[in-house]
């Protein structure tokens, strides 16, 4: 069946440091690929998605290549905020909304 | 401002007690969820609903009891809740049930303590 894989966290960075968040998934058909991001005392919301190979998604300064041959949806960014201090979920669904297979989540805090 | 609204934001209730969460999506959905976030534990798909229609209930115990009144609103009717039951519960929804491509937007979340 169809899984996704995150490094486990918590991942702790200073600020202005760059930011890798690996995501590796297992899926039989051509899924697509989420970024959610999860801010304290809030619900999930989508950071960023990629539909089909070579595709990448990128919102607030985020970023993700869908790489097919190496089934990884890694999440970088440059230089990273105290505010992007959050729970990060790699997600891949192929059957649509319903189908949505989350990772267990990475707890990510950026210190001053 | 979300286009997920749930209320409240935070419940805290005693085993015996009954209590509902509420709902409601600004975005023209046609399909709601019901997840249940624990600490420590990955997120779990609870309820499904598509046109108002349950079509998914993923072995949830009957003191939790999902309505649907419109594909507007998604209710969470909770009873005799054991203190286990404590977590975030999220709401989500989605333009279709099975479009590929198509994400889930969610709500702020409820914040459900069982004393």
């Amino acid at each position: 069946g169809n899984s996704v894989t995150q490094m486990e966290g918590p991942v702790t960075l200073s600020e202005e440091a760059f930011l890798t968040i690996n995501c590796t998934y297992t899926a039989t058909g051509y899924p697509s690929l989420f970024w959610y991001v999860q801010y304290p005392g809030e619900g999930l919301q989508l950071l960023l998605k990629a539909t089909k190979a070579d595709d990448k998604g990128s919102n607030k300064g985020f970023e993700a290549t869908y790489r097919k041959e190496t089934t990884s949806f890694h999440l970088e960014k440059g230089s990273v905020q105290v505010s992007d201090s959050a729970v990060y979920f790699c997600a891949l669904s192929d059957q649509g909304a319903s189908k949505i297979i989350f990772g267990s989540g990475t707890r990510l805090s950026i210190r001053p | 401002e979300t286009g997920v609204t749930q209320t409240p934001r935070h419940l805290v209730m005693g085993m015996t007690n009954k209590k509902s969460l509420k709902c409601e999506q600004h975005l023209g959905h046609n399909a709601m969820y019901w997840y249940k976030q624990s600490a420590k534990k990955p997120l779990e798909l609870m309820f499904v609903y598509s046109l108002e229609e349950r079509v998914e209930n993923n072995s949830v115990p009957s003191r939790f009891s999902p309505e649907c009144p419109n594909s507007s609103h998604l209710f969470l009717h909770l009873h005799t809740l054991q203190p286990e039951d404590s977590a975030l519960y999220l709401c989500a929804s989605s333009q279709d049930l099975d479009r590929v491509n198509t994400e889930a937007f969610f709500g702020q979340g409820t914040r459900l303590t069982v004393v």
